[in-house]
């Protein structure tokens, strides 16, 4: 399973960093992902990273969000920075099914608010 | 963004057909890449339905199925049950984007 944890209230400009805990299987053969879906809206990938670490960004994200893993404690992290009114949504984590990305999804976490406003 | 296109809403009454479809390009779906399906209750996460185009996972009832081609792919659930009213999505690799593409999401309404 997967759970995310790190969202909360953030003014336009700002950071937060999300972070999301794996359990129950070895996690550094798999990529993780970063998927959003904005209140009343359809999902949206955000970022994804290799089991080995390479990153891998949506053109909305990119130069803001940082994405990494640290395989010794099954953790990814999404550093969000130069936060936007339109990144405001619930961020969720997902496995993907190899150590690289190109697959389907799941498990996924229940995800973690993220609200951009002043 | 959005670049497989799904239709915004389809209803059917218990029992019934419905067919969602899933419209991509020669970036995505069209150059080969599998599509699969998910399901998302209203308050829940996604959970997987279909995966590699036409495989169901277990737990997954056989009244839905998937199938793809060229282009296109579609999710069908025969014999509708009122547990099935939630959004549907599809999901493909865009070769262009360089990471996961969703559809633009479905929602299904048991009359």
């Amino acid at each position: 399973q997967v759970l995310e944890s790190g969202g909360g209230l953030a003014q336009p400009g700002g950071s937060l960093r999300l972070s999301c805990a794996a359990s129950g299987f070895t996690f550094r053969e798999y990529a993780m992902n970063w998927v959003r879906q904005a209140p009343g809206k359809g999902l949206e990938w955000v970022s994804s990273v290799t089991g080995g670490g390479t990153p891998y960004y949506a053109d909305s994200v990119k130069g803001r969000f940082i994405v990494s893993r640290d395989n010794s404690n099954n953790m990814v992290y999404l550093q969000m920075n130069r936060l936007r009114a339109e990144d405001t949504a619930l961020y969720y984590c997902a496995r993907d099914q190899t150590v690289v990305t190109g697959d389907w999804l799941d498990p996924w976490g229940q995800g973690t608010l993220v609200n951009v406003s002043s | 963004q959005s670049v497989l296109t799904q239709p915004p809403s389809l209803s059917g009454a218990l029992g019934q057909r419905v067919t969602i479809s899933c419209t991509g390009s020669s970036s995505n779906v069209g150059a080969g890449y599998d599509v699969h399906w998910y399901q998302q209750i209203p308050g829940r996460s996604p959970r997987v339905l279909i995966y590699r185009n036409f495989n169901r996972p277990s737990g997954v009832p056989g009244r839905f199925s998937g199938s793809k081609s060229g282009s296109s792919a579609s999710l069908a659930i025969t014999g509708l049950q009122a547990e099935d009213e939630a959004d549907y999505y599809c999901q493909s690799f865009d070769t262009s984007l360089g990471g996961y593409v969703f559809g633009t999401g479905t929602k299904v309404t048991v009359l």
